[in-house]
């Protein structure tokens, strides 16, 4: 069973730039959930799709946004992009919503100059 | 709003010894509580605990909860070096579809 992919692996963008990231789900899995991990803010909750709605967002401005397909590939997009952004962007897919445990993707580093 | 304290925050030991990692939570409506390991990238799933008391093992790792001190442990036995990470600790609680993280523990296992 293939786990959850993430593309790419690594990004370099520049300041005010936009940036796409992809996350395939384990099979049959439902829900994808984003995070953001820095070094000093942690692991932090950004978004959660289930059945092509959010249903949930974190404490992230307007400039985080996500989508998810019928195949439940989601993907997530940063608009104007900041210094502040730099970070590793993990994804966690789910069989079960809430009640499940989560599984994660290798993430996807992004840096911004 | 739910929180996530994990001790200590780093940890180095030596091979052989038997760590005890520390989390504590305050949360609305418990769900579940769960342990990931995380070396480079990607955290890997250790255990998800949801009733008191019954502990959880795999090899030589395992963890209880007390969900009426809201705590769990994590013991590693006889630590080895492949066992140094980053260990994190997340809760779900009520309704909420999301995971909230504790700031993790560094385990550094020296041969």
């Amino acid at each position: 069973k293939a786990g959850v992919t993430q593309t790419p692996r690594y990004l370099i963008k520049t300041r005010g730039q936009q940036v796409t990231l992809s996350c395939s789900p384990i099979s049959g899995h439902r829900s994808v959930s984003w995070y953001q991990q820095t070094p000093g803010q942690g692991l932090q909750f950004l978004f959660e799709y289930f059945s092509e709605t959010q249903r949930n967002k974190g404490n992230f401005p307007g400039r985080f946004s996500g989508r998810q397909f019928s195949n439940s590939r989601s993907e997530m997009n940063v608009s104007t992009l900041e210094l502040g952004d730099s970070a590793l962007y993990l994804c966690a897919s789910s069989d079960q919503g809430a009640r499940g445990g989560y599984t994660f993707g290798s993430g996807t580093r992004l840096t911004v100059v | 709003e739910d929180k996530v304290v994990q001790s200590p925050l780093s940890l180095v030991v030596h091979e052989g010894d038997t760590v005890t990692l520390n989390c504590s939570y305050e949360v609305t409506n418990f769900r579940s509580l769960l342990w990931y390991k995380q070396e480079k990238k990607a955290p890997t799933f250790l255990f998800m605990l949801t009733s008191s008391g019954i502990e959880k093992k795999s090899g030589r790792l395992s963890s209880i909860l007390d969900k009426k001190e809201l705590f769990s442990i994590l013991n590693i036995t006889a630590t080895q070096t492949g066992d140094s990470a980053v260990y994190l600790c997340a809760i779900v609680s009520g309704s909420a579809r999301q995971l909230t993280f504790g700031s993790g523990t560094q385990l550094t296992v020296l041969p």
